[in-house]
């Protein structure tokens, strides 16, 4: 099956700093990649959908200026979570839908749990 | 607006059992419905995806059934195995996703 990649699987950062999430696709391209934030025990949150050339859309309640979501390429989106705070810890996790329209199947890369101290 | 809803929150049976997943979804007009397993700690595997033209999906043990007039979708797994062990999600397509709470299965040795 498809497979999404997503690096780091972990990082620990101090308050105040940047962190990078990337999300890469890798065998087949993604015009559309999806951020959900998922919190113990509950269900994914979707933050934003990532549109490859343009800019991300944002769910209501999610602020922009805090997560970036760069989608440059067909293949890699990146999250960045500017100016962390321990409320900012949480599992991270991408998805890409593989095929036009919307019937495609969605891939998941493997999270990235981001604990900021 | 669409919601997903999935019963039961939990689930122990013995190895070895037959058992049934449930997912219920408010709104039929559904491009697809997928089932997925997430590990504690990591992201989700696709199991099966079924189209809104489908009925049902086979691979393996699995398989997923879809009733698009009544807003249902169950997740049949035959003799179950430890390793089975999880948290089984569905998630509808329409425009976006929309995504159960979960029912999370332990299979006992």
């Amino acid at each position: 099956g498809a497979v999404v990649s997503q690096h780091p699987s972990r990082v620990i950062c101090k308050s105040g700093t940047s962190v990078k999430i990337e999300c890469r696709s890798l065998d087949f391209q993604a015009t559309t990649m999806f951020w959900y934030r998922q919190f113990p025990k509950q269900s994914l949150m979707l933050m934003a959908t990532s549109n490859e050339g343009s800019k991300a859309t944002y769910e209501q309640g999610v602020e922009k200026d805090k997560f970036l979501i760069n989608h440059a390429s067909l293949t890699l989106s990146t999250l960045t979570v500017t100016s962390a705070h321990p409320e900012d810890s949480s599992f991270y996790i991408c998805s890409a839908s593989r095929g036009q329209g919307g019937t495609g199947e969605l891939f998941f890369g493997e999270g990235s749990r981001l604990t900021v101290l | 607006k669409q919601e997903v809803t999935q019963i039961p929150a939990a689930l122990s049976v013995p190895e070895g059992e037959n058992l049934v997943l449930n997912c219920s979804f408010t709104d039929s007009a559904i491009y697809n419905l997928q089932w997925f397993r997430q590990d504690p700690g990591k992201g989700l595997t696709s199991l099966l995806l079924i189209q809104s033209s489908q009925r049902e999906q086979t691979s393996g043990r699995l398989n997923a059934s879809l009733d698009k007039s009544s807003g249902r979708s169950t997740l049949y797994i035959a003799a179950s195995q430890p390793g089975d062990s999880a948290t089984y999600l569905c998630a509808v397509r329409r425009n976006q996703f929309y995504f159960g709470t979960g029912t999370s299965l332990t299979v006992i040795p």
